[in-house]
């Protein structure tokens, strides 16, 4: 079946740190990933996707490549900021037939000034 | 766009009462989701629905729950009668699905259904 796996958290870390999160997947055929965000108080936003092996998503300064020899789509951002946290949470999309996004549970991350 | 427009954000209601949530997707998009955030559970997908057809509800929790999409612009999800533990965020979100590719979920923000 299909199935992701991401770390768990919390996570805080000081403002200008490095950010990991890790994600890993699991399904058959090609499936698309997703990174989504949600801010306290809203509801869940795309971040970035990657829909074939070795793309990289990016957007506000978070990246995460499609890894098919590792079944990963690790979160990553150079520097971050008070204004970064929130729950992350990686998807993967079978793109076969009538099937909807599988989510992983959610990673907190704080950002501490 | 407005993007997914969901209504109300906030709910409080006596145990027994009938809530109807109401969700208004992105036009032209052609799948809608219908999610359930607790503390507890986390992130749960209850149904969903493709061309206005419901595809999947066996993550409705029990008979007191129930969705309809009338229409392509339109969907609610009504519980009857409610109880403490529906006590939730409830989300709806649209999306373009061609069977074959996705170009991710918009989601709404969501309605905050308190039961007394």
């Amino acid at each position: 079946g299909n199935s992701v796996t991401q770390m768990e958290g919390p996570v805080t870390l000081s403002e200008e740190a490095f950010l990991t999160i890790n994600c890993t997947y699991t399904a058959t055929g090609y499936p698309s990933l997703f990174w989504y965000v949600q801010y306290p108080g809203e509801g869940l936003q795309l971040l970035l996707k990657a829909t074939k092996a070795d793309d990289k998503g990016s957007n506000k300064g978070f990246e995460a490549t499609y890894r098919k020899e590792t079944t990963s789509f690790h979160l990553e951002k150079g520097s971050v900021q008070v204004s970064d946290s929130a729950v992350y949470f990686c998807a993967l999309h079978p793109n076969s037939g009538n099937t909807p996004l599988v989510f992983g549970k959610g990673t907190r991350l704080s950002v501490i000034a | 766009d407005a993007g997914v427009i969901q209504s109300p954000r906030h709910e409080v209601t006596e145990m027994g009462q009938e809530v109807t949530l109401r969700c208004k997707p992105i036009s032209g998009h052609n799948s809608l989701f219908w999610y359930r955030q607790t503390m507890m559970r986390g992130l749960e997908l209850l149904i969903y629905f493709n061309n206005n057809v419901p595809i999947d509800d066996s993550g409705m929790p029990e008979d007191r729950f129930s969705a309809k999409m009338p229409n392509a612009s339109f969907s609610t999800l009504k519980i009857q009668p409610s109880e403490p533990r529906d006590s939730a965020v409830y989300f709806c979100a649209s999306s373009f699905e061609t069977g074959a590719s996705n170009y991710g979920y918009t989601f709404g923000s969501g309605t905050r259904l308190t039961v007394v």
